[in-house]
């Protein structure tokens, strides 16, 4: 039961690219969302949230939430090396249960 | 740094045995979670609990149990293990609400055999 989608499923950029990553989701219910980043073998890790429209920036990552479009987005500047991973988008549902996307898998080239 | 432990790190079962999966947290949380992890794939829900002697299904529970004698402890239990339960598990905990975060586990590879 996956109600958060997202896209794409892997994405491949240059280093210093501006990256997009794209998460919609089946009802408006929530008002918890949150990207979590997990490196190859590693714990995911909640890397930012969002709890109400709008757009929130933190260092190079800004995420924009649009409750009424159901779409919630990651933007990375000046992409790194280091930030090759899987980007997990998740909403809160009922309160007590994190349900997660499907993940976006990111190559930054160097 | 909020601290959650599993154990095995990683298990090689036969087809039709029990296996348990282990998980302990010293974070004081209330909820803690069981997530399943396909190859390069999102994290599936299994089971939960937000309080100890009590579990509650997730969005995949079929072919799993889970226990929560206490607090800190949280395990996973497979009665009758298949091949198709062959992925990594997480184990998280956190404190109740939308706006916190959840801490995961270093994940115990579970192969199927």
């Amino acid at each position: 039961q996956q109600n958060v989608q997202q896209s794409p499923e892997s994405l491949i950029v240059p280093e210093g690219a501006r990256t997009s990553l794209n998460c919609t989701f089946s009802d408006s219910a929530s008002q918890y969302f949150w990207w979590y980043r997990q490196h190859s073998g590693k714990a995911p890790k909640a890397l930012m949230s969002i709890f109400s429209n709008g757009e929130k920036e933190e260092g190079r990552f800004t995420i924009h939430l649009n409750k009424a479009s159901l779409h919630f987005s990651l933007h990375i500047r000046d992409s790194q090396p280091s930030d090759s991973a899987l980007y997990l988008c998740a909403r809160w549902n009922m309160g007590y249960k994190l349900t997660f996307g499907t993940g976006t898998s990111l190559l930054v080239d160097p | 740094e909020a601290a959650v432990t599993q154990s095995p790190r990683s298990k090689v079962a036969v087809t039709g045995g029990k296996v348990t999966l282990s998980c302990h947290q010293t974070n004081n949380h209330d909820y803690m979670y069981w997530y399943r992890q396909d190859t390069g794939h999102g994290l599936r829900l299994i089971h939960y609990s937000y309080v100890a002697d009590s579990t509650e299904k997730g969005d995949i529970p079929d072919g799993y149990k889970a226990s929560r004698p206490s607090q800190e402890n949280f395990s996973l239990i497979l009665e009758l293990a298949s091949l198709s339960q062959t992925a990594v598990y997480f184990c998280a905990s956190s404190d109740q609400g939308g706006n916190t975060e959840v801490f995961f586990g270093k994940g115990t590879r579970l192969t199927v055999v």
